[in-house]
């Protein structure tokens, strides 16, 4: 069946350097997605991306964040200059269809970065 | 922000107990999914309701859609404990073109 892959699978990085979450959404996919998981907290939404550009984002993504689909099968995100605060897991999920009524996303199994 | 209240937080049963876990919000949701988390794991998709009063199953396990479409509900009849783990909703905004809000999760546990 196919899947969401991420890579890696932790990073641990010093605070200011810069850091690359990957991702390798399901090959049919149209929409992208990134979400962090502060430990013991909710999933929170970062970013939505459609048609090569940002459809959506929310206030933790700020000009920190970037994201980019360099190829026809990856999917990064960077974070320019890490703070302590952006330790967490960070998913990537993707779907198929546009339509609102089947938002059905697809998970990956994380990357879990640490700032030291 | 559209917030998605989960109930109970934890729920600790028997093997053999049937338990339900409920998701709420005041906000009209366009679809809602249930997810299953392991621990350094990402969400797993249970399933996605879309229409309002929906009713799906899998198994032992029974979700439901709210008429208003703002509720749902999981409801795991005769548990076990492979069912242990955190079930999260999440539910799709009907002003946003795909970001899911997630609540905060219900921890299962199920002791043989």
């Amino acid at each position: 069946e196919p899947e969401v892959t991420q890579t890696p699978s932790h990073q641990v990085t010093q605070m200011g350097q810069e850091v690359i979450l990957r991702c390798v959404p399901i090959s049919n996919h149209l929409y992208f997605y990134w979400y962090r998981q502060i430990l013991g907290q909710k999933v929170e939404f970062l970013v939505s991306f459609y048609n090569n550009e940002i459809s959506e984002k929310s206030e933790i993504f700020d000009d920190q964040f970037s994201v980019e689909r360099p190829d026809g099968s990856n999917f990064t995100l960077k974070i320019r200059s890490t703070k302590l605060e952006d330790s967490a897991m960070y998913f990537c999920a993707s779907k198929f269809e546009g339509y609102r009524l089947t938002d059905t996303q697809y998970f990956g199994p994380g990357t879990r970065l640490t700032v030291l | 922000t559209q917030l998605l209240e989960q109930s109970p937080q934890f729920l600790s049963i028997q093997e053999g107990e049937n338990l339900t876990v409920y998701c709420n919000s005041s906000s009209v949701f366009s679809s809602l999914q249930w997810y299953r988390q392991e621990p350094g794991e990402g969400p797993v998709l249970l399933v996605t309701v879309v229409t309002g009063g929906e009713v799906k199953k899998l198994k032992r396990l029974t979700f439901q859609f709210g008429d208003a479409r703002k509720d749902s509900s999981l409801h795991i009849t005769a548990a076990q404990p492979g069912d242990t783990g955190l079930y999260l909703c999440a539910g799709a905004p009907t002003d946003s073109w795909g970001k899911l809000q997630f609540g905060a999760g219900t921890q299962v546990v199920v002791t043989p």
